[in-house]
């Protein structure tokens, strides 16, 4: 079993949908998570990350982490096409880091 | 943007040569790491550095080496490379605090196509 499981979509919505983007892992060791956006080309930089369980909201953003389910989310309000991207969840464990295979997101206007 | 540049940003290679991948930081910051990403298989590490002259092995370790000779540079060779190597290679550099939380930051990638 992969430490992190992701839906790879595609997923396609219109400009001023509600996103939720979405992770699964595997040991309830974990305590940080993080979301990784990256544009085509380009390598994956930080978005958000969270420290164990709750909500963290940064603008149209916001990461939620259920550590009774293991389970990790994104939201996105308002979405942009500029949010067009593949949305990486990721965990770490002392220096490793384990990241979801990526959720492909189309904003289309 | 982290102070990381890698290079080349493409390179075509022919089967059984070796090719070198360097990673370049200027932020000073103890990890190191190299990912190969694939689709249907994300974001893997090959291997990993902790400090000058210190590597460890990655998931998908076999058939690359790397060394550090200097805080800064990171290069990743593959010794013979094969077409099971053509993917984008990913530097990534981390702080590393000790078990505290600690981004990880990427470069923009290495295209490597081997023919």
């Amino acid at each position: 079993q992969k430490e992190v499981e992701q839906d790879p979509g595609p997923l396609s919505v219109p400009e001023g949908a509600i996103v939720s983007l979405n992770c699964t892992y595997s040991n309830s060791a974990f305590q940080y998570f993080m979301w990784y956006r990256q544009y085509s080309r380009k390598g994956p930089e930080l978005l958000m990350y969270t420290y164990s369980s709750g909500n963290k909201e940064d603008g149209r953003f916001t990461a939620q982490v259920d550590k009774s389910s293991k389970y990790i989310s994104l939201f996105i309000r308002d979405s942009q096409p500029s949010d067009s991207a593949t949305y990486l969840c990721a965990t770490v464990t002392g220096n490793q880091f384990y990241f979801g295979t990526g959720t492909s997101l189309t904003v289309i206007p | 943007d982290a102070g990381i540049t890698q290079s080349p940003r493409h390179k075509v290679t022919e089967t059984g040569t070796p090719v070198t991948l360097r990673c370049h930081q200027t932020e000073n910051h103890r990890y190191m790491y190299w990912y190969r990403q694939d689709p249907g298989h994300g974001l893997r590490l090959i291997h990993y550095s902790y400090g000058v002259k210190d590597t460890d092995k990655g998931e998908v370790s076999d058939g690359y080496s790397v060394s550090r000779s200097k805080t800064e540079d990171f290069l990743l060779t593959l010794e013979s490379a094969t077409s099971s190597q053509t993917s984008v290679y990913f530097c990534a550099i981390s702080e590393g605090t000790g078990g505290m939380y600690s981004p990880l930051h990427f470069g923009n990638g290495t295209r490597l196509t081997v023919t």
